[in-house]
This record gives C-alpha cells, structure tokens and sequence, in this order.
C-alpha cells in the first residue's frame, strides 16, 4: 500500500511565479491535510480537506492560496505571485477518518519550494 | 491558546544515554497527544501517541508520561541509539465540532546521538 505522494518533491519559482503543490492521499484515505513548515520550525497546519470540500481553512493565509480537493485526482495546494518568504516546505497529510482526534495522519516526504 | 511548547531545542546524548523531551499545553480541548520522528528531507512519521486518561504508555525503548493536572507530557527515549538521532516533534489536537483533528505541533528537538 503505497503512502501519501507528494509531488513535485523541489520545486523552484521566482517571485510572482505561481506554484501547485499535489498530494495523493493513502488509498481508501478521503482526508487531506495540509502543513507548511518554516526552517527550523515545526510544523503549521494551514487547511483540511475532503473530497470536494473544505472543512477548515484558519491556518491559510487569506490571500494567494488556495487549496482544493477534487473528487477525482490529488489534492492541490496554489500558491500565487509567491514571495521569498513563501519558501518552506509544504507537507501533506492524510488519515482514513476525520472524526476523532485519534485518526493518525500519515506525512508525506513533503515538498521543498524556494522563491527566488 | 492553541501553543504547544516544546524544550529544549536540541539535545547531544551519548550513546545509551535517555533522550528527555518535554511539551507542555494551554488547550484543555486537547485530548490526543502524538509524537512525531522526522529525518532529514522526510516527512513526519508517528512515533507513538497517548490520551488523557493514562499516564504513561511504553513502546519498545520510546515512553511518553503524561501529566493531565500540568498540562505536560514528555518522551523518553531509553537506550538512545545513533539511529534515533533525528527531529522529535509534539503535537496535539483535539475534535472540536466538525473541523477534524488538525495537529498543533511544538517546534521540535533536534537530537543527536554521538556513539
């Protein structure tokens, strides 16, 4: 059973560039996470995802970013005109179930975007 | 409220020696409390984890002690091996209403286990 993919895992843009971010969730898994990771700090939550629908967003900044999560296909997150202090990386999580704070997620290898 | 503080911020340990790490929270809406090992250019993975109503779970060489009155919780690795030298995240969350169980994090130990 393969584990949450994340792709591209560098990803390298100049300042106004836009980036996307996938993440295939662990199979049978329909919720998504996404956590962004500053160097040397841990990791933010910024949204939480199922299929077709965004159930919180308070951890994203309000603009330039953008999360969705089709029924088909993995999820993406979309960064726009990036800045420098974009640069991070950006993990994905999934777990089975969303219900209960012991439902673990399982990290993906992240990835690492620097903005130029 | 939403903090998760962890210390120390990095930790030189000889080669089996114990690992102590400590977190402490405000949130008492916090009732799952997991452990996070990541090495360099990998994700997280779960290490262990432990609820509220014990205090204390071992697994293996890791344990994690938990004081729900402090409002803290620690690691201890035992007989630290230089595989275990990697980045040890805290975290917390907890269901509240319908936003799931997103994961307050505590911004790491570094540890380094010199053989």
């Amino acid at each position: 059973n393969a584990g949450v993919m994340q792709n591209p895992r560098h990803l390298v843009r100049r300042r106004g560039q836009e980036a996307r971010l996938r993440c295939s969730p662990m199979k049978g898994h329909s919720h998504v996470y996404w956590y962004r990771q500053l160097p040397e700090e841990g990791l933010k939550f910024m949204v939480y995802l199922q299929k077709e629908n965004i159930i919180d967003e308070s951890g994203m900044p309000k603009e330039r970013f953008s999360a969705e999560f089709p029924k088909e296909g993995p999820s993406i997150l979309r960064i726009q005109q990036v800045v420098r202090g974009d640069s991070a990386a950006y993990f994905c999580a999934s777990s089975l179930q969303g219900r209960h704070s012991t439902d673990t997620q399982y990290f993906g290898p992240g990835t690492r975007l620097t903005v130029l | 409220q939403q903090q998760v503080k962890q210390s120390p911020q990095s930790l030189i340990v000889q080669k089996g020696g114990i690992s102590i790490i400590n977190c402490a929270y405000e949130n008492t809406a916090f009732d799952y409390f997991p452990w996070y090992q990541q090495f360099p250019g990998k994700g997280p993975a779960l290490l262990i984890a432990i609820r509220p109503d014990v205090s204390e779970k071992k697994e293996g060489r890791f344990t994690i002690s938990f004081n729900k009155s402090a409002k803290q919780f620690s690691l201890h690795i035992m007989d630290s091996q230089p595989g275990d030298s990697a980045t040890y995240f805290c975290a917390a969350s907890g269901v509240i209403k319908a936003a799931g169980n997103k994961l307050t994090f505590g911004g790491g130990t570094r540890v380094l286990v010199k053989p």
